[in-house]
């Protein structure tokens, strides 16, 4: 069966700091990958999604950048956090067929607030 | 421009009624899906129910069965039979065919229900 993880599960961070979220997914091959961002009391923001290994589209401007070095990896990173990323990050997998459901399916989250 | 929209922020029902969380969307594509997720206090996103856009019947899983108007674009969840588990956040989201090969999906921005005693 298929898991998906990720870590840290919580992060408090200063401004101006790095950050590297990292997702990774078991029991798949080739699964698309996404980042989203969810504000407080908000709705999901799509942040990157990614086909395949080094193919990530980036849906938003911003200073978060995102990287897939394997398969099964998904890392969501930044070279100094803003006040306005504190936020649940959630990763999520779906599998790539033309026809079919294309659920996504969700990890459990991390919880970062920046200080 | 929103393409999903859930005008109810927040709803209540009694235990063991149903109730109807509303969404409409917005697309000119023939070939979408339309999806509902279940947030609970814990944060993780649980899928619910599926709804295809050629699909002519309404999708049902157990208690949740989605009233899925076309023409309206409209394609709300019902819940049969609520339980005090069942209060969370809910939402609505949608998958265009012109984008199948992304796969991404664009979320409405929630119902908050609360299920009462």
């Amino acid at each position: 069966s298929q898991t998906i993880h990720q870590w840290p599960a919580t992060l408090v961070q200063p401004v101006g700091s790095p950050l590297s979220l990292e997702c990774t997914v078991e029991g798949t091959s080739n699964p698309n990958l996404y980042w989203y961002r969810q504000a407080a009391g908000r709705g999901l923001q799509l942040l990157f999604y990614s086909i395949g290994i080094d193919q990530i589209s980036s849906e938003v401007p911003q200073n978060l950048s995102a990287s897939r070095p394997q398969d099964r990896q998904f890392i969501l990173s930044s070279k100094k956090l803003l006040l306005s990323d504190s936020g649940f990050y959630l990763c999520a997998w779906s599998v790539p067929t033309q026809r079919g459901r294309h659920e996504q399916f969700f990890g459990p989250g991390t919880r970062l607030t920046v200080l | 421009a929103q393409k999903i929209t859930q005008t109810q922020p927040g709803m209540f029902v009694q235990e063991k009624e149903a109730v109807t969380l509303d969404c409409t969307y917005d697309t000119s594509d023939q070939s979408y899906g339309l999806f509902w997720y279940k947030q609970p206090s814990s944060g993780e996103m649980i899928f619910l129910i599926y709804q295809g856009s050629y699909d002519e019947q309404n999708a049902t899983e157990g208690r949740y069965s989605l009233n899925f108007q076309k023409a309206r674009k409209s394609a709300n969840l019902v819940i049969s039979a609520s339980q005090l588990g069942d209060s969370a956040m809910y939402f609505c989201a949608m998958r265009e065919g012109k984008r199948w090969n992304n796969n991404d999906m664009r979320f409405g921005a929630g119902t908050r229900l609360t299920v009462k005693p």
